[in-house]
This record gives C-alpha cells, sequence and structure tokens, in this order.
C-alpha cells in the first residue's frame, strides 16, 4: 500500500544550523510529493511540492528533490531561522487519487 | 478570499453528547476534506468530498456523518461524542485544476480542539 515515513522528532536545531528532515515513501505508480508546515495554533499549508521524478519543489529557502530511485522526498534548508520552528509533514497523493497520504510529522525547534 | 473557516475554534462536550463542526470555503473549489490530528499520528481523513453532492469514508469514519450542504460548506457531525474523539479537527478544500493543469494541493482551516470528557 501506500505510505509515508518521517524522522521522528523533535529536532533541536540552533540558529543558522543546516536542517534535514528525512521522508522516504512507498507508493504504487508515480506519486506527487508534499512538504507541509504547522506552525503553532495553525492549520497546515502547503510549503514546497514535486509532480515527477527528479523535480525539485522549493519555497522560503526550503528545497526537497523528488528521488525515484530512493524513494525519498527530504526537506533540507541551509540557514534555519527561529520563525522556522513548527511541525513539518511528509505527504503523498497516489497518482489521481483525491487523498493525501500524511507522514507524522516532525517537530522542528529553533534555538536563537 | 477568507480561505478556509471553521467554526467553533474550541469545544467541550460530555460523552453522549452531539455536536456538529461547520467548515466553509469561499475558493470554490470541488472537493473537501475532514481529518483528525492526535499527537504523534499526523493526520487522518474522517470523510471527504470530492465533489458537491458526494461522500465518501476515509481513514476512520466511525462515530462522525457529514454533509455536503453545498459547493462551500461541508459539515461533520458527531452524534454521540466519546472520549476517543478528543482531538484536533482541520477541514480542507481543494481544486481539481490550477493553472490548467491537475491539482493536488490541499487548503486548511485554523483547526477546532474538541475535548470530550
Amino acid at each position: 500500500g501506500n505510505s509515508v515515513t518521517q524522522m521522528e522528532g523533535p529536532v533541536t536545531l540552533s540558529e543558522e544550523a543546516f536542517l534535514t528532515i528525512n521522508c522516504t515513501y512507498t507508493a504504487t505508480g508515480y506519486p506527487s510529493l508534499f512538504w507541509y508546515v504547522q506552525y503553532p495554533g495553525e492549520g497546515l499549508q502547503l510549503l514546497l511540492k514535486a509532480t515527477k521524478a527528479d523535480d525539485k519543489g522549493s519555497n522560503k529557502g526550503f528545497e526537497a528533490t523528488y528521488r525515484k530511485e530512493t524513494t525519498s522526498f527530504h526537506l533540507e534548508k541551509g540557514s534555519v531561522q527561529v520563525s522556522d520552528s513548527a511541525v513539518y509533514f511528509c505527504a503523498l497523493t497516489p497518482d489521481s487519487n483525491y487523498q493525501l497520504i500524511w507522514g507524522a510529522g516532525t517537530k522542528l525547534i529553533i534555538k536563537p | 478570499n477568507a480561505g478556509v473557516t471553521q467554526t467553533p475554534k474550541f469545544q467541550v462536550l460530555k460523552t453522549g453528547q452531539s455536536m456538529t463542526l461547520q467548515c466553509a470555503q469561499d475558493m470554490n473549489h470541488n472537493s473537501m476534506y475532514w481529518y483528525r490530528q492526535d499527537p504523534g499520528m499526523g493526520l487522518r481523513l474522517i470523510y471527504y468530498s470530492a465533489s458537491e453532492g458526494t461522500t465518501d469514508k476515509g481513514e476512520v469514519p466511525n462515530g462522525y456523518n457529514v454533509s455536503r450542504l453545498n459547493k462551500r460548506e461541508f459539515s461533520l457531525r458527531l452524534e454521540s461524542a466519546a472520549p476517543s474523539q478528543t482531538s484536533v479537527y482541520f477541514c480542507a478544500s481543494r481544486t481539481l485544476f490550477l493553472d490548467g493543469r491537475y491539482s493536488y494541493e490541499q487548503y486548511f482551516g485554523p483547526g477546532t480542539r474538541l475535548t470530550v470528557t
């Protein structure tokens, strides 16, 4: 079946550190991949997406590359800020299905 | 545009009480969703409505009912609340096509925090 596995959190980093949050997936067909972010007390919002192999999604300094050979979509940022503290969710949609399959979320804490 | 709105923001119920969570979107989206979010479990789909007039069960539908009242509104009803339904509930919507391409992005409301005692 379809599933998404994320690294467990919380991940705690100092400001300006390099960030990687791992995400791997299992899916049939050719899914689209997403990273959503949830700031404290808010709903989720789309951070970036990639719809085919080798695509790189990017937004707000975050990047993720769709790697079909390793079934991964790791989230990276070169220099994190305190304002990046949030919960990050990796998700996929299996081809034309209406649903999103979600990872469990990774809480990121950035200390000044 | 307000996007996706949800009411109420907070609710406390006693076991056995009923209530309806309201959701509305002003983006003319076709599809709408109800999720629950529990610690360490990510988001789990309760019900969804692919288009006006249709509803389908998601991963965890037991204990819930939904109504797609019109294209804008999608409500979630708890007929007899149980402590296991204590959670944060999110409504989301999605358009099928964006800029001429098939779209998968979902837009979320701010959530309803429900406690059942």
